[in-house]
């Protein structure tokens, strides 16, 4: 079965530093891997995605995420975070002939002025 | 940019009572979905539904819930008898597709609250 694990619960950063979101996975086939954030009361806002292709996919905000098949991992980067990224990510996984997102338990992150 | 909307954002109701939550999908797209998030927990897919049917549906979809496109527009999830257990915020989401790599967009999700 697909998962997506989102090993840290948070992470705290410094405005204007890198930030990085970490996500495995654990599919079988092809993976289809997406980036979701979650302001305070709001739904889930879609960042990026990876289907196929290049490695490094760019998104909104700013936001790209590498892509890595040996590692199995799909981590979530910004080169300089801004206090308005604060809010929780998720990973998710299309379910290999579902239609279902699988999600991680999400991280919240936190950028300190 | 079109948006996915849920309506209401807030819903308060007794344990028992039947609720229907409603969402508006993005024109263009043919395929909903319903998911929930349990305070504190992960997102969990429930349903969905394409061409006026159910296409999937977890375990957590059980007898008590119903899913029905009443208009052109409008998608809606219904709970018959509501339960303490079922307090939770519930996302809508559409896709264009049904292709691996389609992207769903959700709405801002509706809190539902059962006393």
């Amino acid at each position: 079965a697909q998962s997506v694990a989102q090993p840290e619960d948070q992470v705290n950063v410094a405005e204007g530093n890198p930030l990085t979101v970490k996500c495995t996975y654990s599919v079988s086939g092809n993976p289809y891997l997406f980036w979701y954030v979650q302001y305070p009361n709001r739904g889930l806002q879609f960042l990026l995605k990876y289907i196929t292709g290049d490695n490094l996919v760019k998104g909104s905000y700013g936001f790209e995420a590498e892509f890595n098949k040996s590692q199995t991992s799909f981590h979530l980067k910004k080169p300089s975070a801004l206090v308005s990224d604060s809010a929780l990510y998720f990973c998710a996984v299309r379910d290999s002939g579902t239609y279902k997102y699988i999600f991680g338990t999400g991280t919240r992150l936190k950028v300190l002025a | 940019e079109p948006e996915v909307t849920q309506t209401p954002s807030h819903q308060v109701t007794q344990m028992g009572q039947e609720v229907i939550l409603r969402c508006v999908p993005i024109s263009n797209h043919l395929y909903f979905y319903w998911y929930r998030q349990i305070l504190g927990q992960k997102v969990e897919f429930l349903v969905s539904f394409y061409n006026n049917e159910i296409s999937e549906k977890s375990e957590i979809f059980d007898d008590q819930f119903s899913v029905e496109r009443p208009d052109g527009s409008n998608f809606t999830l219904k709970i018959r008898s509501t339960k303490l257990e079922d307090s939770a915020m519930y996302f809508c989401a559409s896709s264009r597709t049904d292709g691996q790599g389609d992207t769903q967009y959700f709405g801002p999700g509706t809190r539902l609250t059962v006393l």
